[in-house]
């Protein structure tokens, strides 16, 4: 049981926005610790997409955004594409300690 | 371009100790303001961060592992290395190494490509 929450699962058609969730507490996401997200295609290493709750790297596209308010933090994808389809993690910490949720699998319909 | 990559024995028995290097290429594992870390992802979960040692040799420990977990660094070779001793099945996952920094507000930008260890006799 991951100490950050995600949903198991989130699905979209092409085209569509989604969200995916991350859940914490006054001890994490709560304290003010920064957030990020990485997505993880099939067989290959997590990619960072998000970094400090709304930043994207050099290359990330803009489809791509991330928020964070009080303990939870938030994923969207908007404009929806079949490359998307791969597991999110949200990732924060509880002073030096690094935590991972748990992860969401995005299947595009 | 920065890269990191895992190296070790895929299979190591119960009781035994788990050894990995993670190599850097394309960058100092001495410079600039960077943690260098191994994390962990047993098949079809989430992930686990196991701990991190720093450009100063400063290391940090994942509470749940911390009893049995070494990481250490050879900046003389550019690589860092993990120990972790006393295996059972429930450390059967893949090992990844990865930096973090400063610069992207302390996120994991960089990783291996990840290396599969099994425990079992």
């Amino acid at each position: 049981q991951s100490v950050l929450t995600q949903p198991p699962s989130v699905s979209g058609a092409p085209g569509q926005r989604v969200t995916i969730s991350c859940t914490g507490s006054s001890s994490n996401i709560g304290a003010g610790y920064d957030v990020h997200w990485y997505q993880q295609l099939p067989g290959t290493a997590p990619k960072l997409l998000i970094y400090g709750n709304n930043n994207r790297p050099s290359g990330v596209p803009n489809r791509f955004s991330g928020s964070k308010s009080g303990t939870s933090a938030s994923l969207a994808i908007t404009g929806l594409q079949a490359e998307d389809e791969a597991d999110y993690y949200c990732q924060s910490y509880d002073s030096s300690l690094r935590l991972f949720g748990g992860g969401t699998k995005l299947t595009v319909l | 371009q920065v890269q990191l990559q895992e190296s070790g024995p895929g299979l190591v028995k119960p009781s035994q100790t788990l050894s990995l290097t993670c190599t850097v290429s394309g960058g100092s594992i001495s410079s600039g303001s960077y943690y260098w870390s191994w994390i962990r992802q047993p098949a079809g979960k989430g992930l686990e961060w196991i701990g991190r040692i720093y450009t100063s040799g400063s290391t940090n420990y994942n509470p749940s592992l911390m009893s049995r977990v070494t990481i250490l660094a050879d900046p003389s070779k550019n690589q860092f290395s993990l120990e972790l001793n006393s295996v059972t099945a429930a450390d059967t996952a893949v090992y990844y190494c990865a930096r973090d920094t400063w610069e992207l507000l302390l996120a994991f930008d960089i990783w291996g490509q990840g290396t599969m260890v099994t425990v079992s006799s």
